[in-house]
């Protein structure tokens, strides 16, 4: 069973606050994604990684910066936090070659205030 | 400019009537589609999906129309349950695995005992 776990599922930042996101799943699969879920918005990518050490733009990667190191963990940063960034971010990860085959992990709720 | 639309932000049914689940598209390349189903405070999971080389599928209560003169599909639920009350998301991509799967903004399902 494939298994995502994020690291937080509730967090408060103060607005300029540095924030790290940590996913990490267990399949030992290549790619890797964040999303944010707001409301009416649906899900939007942030970045997405296809091998340890690259990265690749979103649709709305403003803001935000990932890290992989390693193979089973994405972290997604937020510079300086700002309250438009409070929302649901979702991680998630897919076999190498088949990136519509996503699981997901549970969500961090992120609150910047 | 949305590719993939969920015109419906929200329906409201009976327990043991049809749910009727509706998504457009725009993009002629698109020939994978998807549905996932997600809880609150859960990461969405996988539901059901169908290539383009059909225009059915089906899954238990669970069935997904295409219709690709229209570029249109439907997710029907039959019975619905309580327990599908949930946010659903359409999703289309290219089929061969190298296209990130674009969501559309969610419909949320909410089914009355």
């Amino acid at each position: 069973d494939v298994k995502v776990t994020q690291s937080s599922r509730y967090l408060v930042k103060r607005t300029g606050e540095k924030v790290f996101l940590e996913c990490v799943q267990d399949m030992d699969h290549e790619n890797m994604f964040w999303y944010r879920q707001d409301p009416g918005l649906g899900l939007r990518l942030i970045y997405f990684s296809y091998d340890v050490k690259m990265k690749e733009k979103g649709d709305i990667p403003e803001g935000y910066s990932v890290s992989r190191e390693k193979k089973e963990r994405f972290s997604l940063i937020l510079e300086s936090a700002s309250t438009n960034q409070t929302s649901m971010y979702l991680c998630a990860s897919s076999p190498g070659g088949r990136f519509y085959e996503q699981y997901f992990g549970p969500g961090t709720r992120l609150t910047v205030t | 400019d949305q590719q993939v639309k969920q015109n419906s932000p929200s329906l409201s049914v009976q327990e043991g009537r049809i749910s009727i689940l509706n998504c457009d598209y725009t993009n002629s390349m698109f020939d994978y589609f998807l549905w996932y189903k997600k809880y609150p405070a859960e990461g969405p999971t996988f539901l059901i999906s169908i290539s383009s080389i059909k225009d059915k599928n089906e899954d238990g209560r669970f069935t997904v129309f295409l219709n690709k003169s229209a570029k249109h599909l439907s997710l029907h639920i039959v019975p619905s349950q309580p327990g599908d009350s949930a946010v659903y998301f359409c999703a289309a991509s290219v089929s061969g695995g190298s296209y990130i799967p674009t969501f559309g903004r969610g419909t949320s399902l909410i089914v009355h005992p």
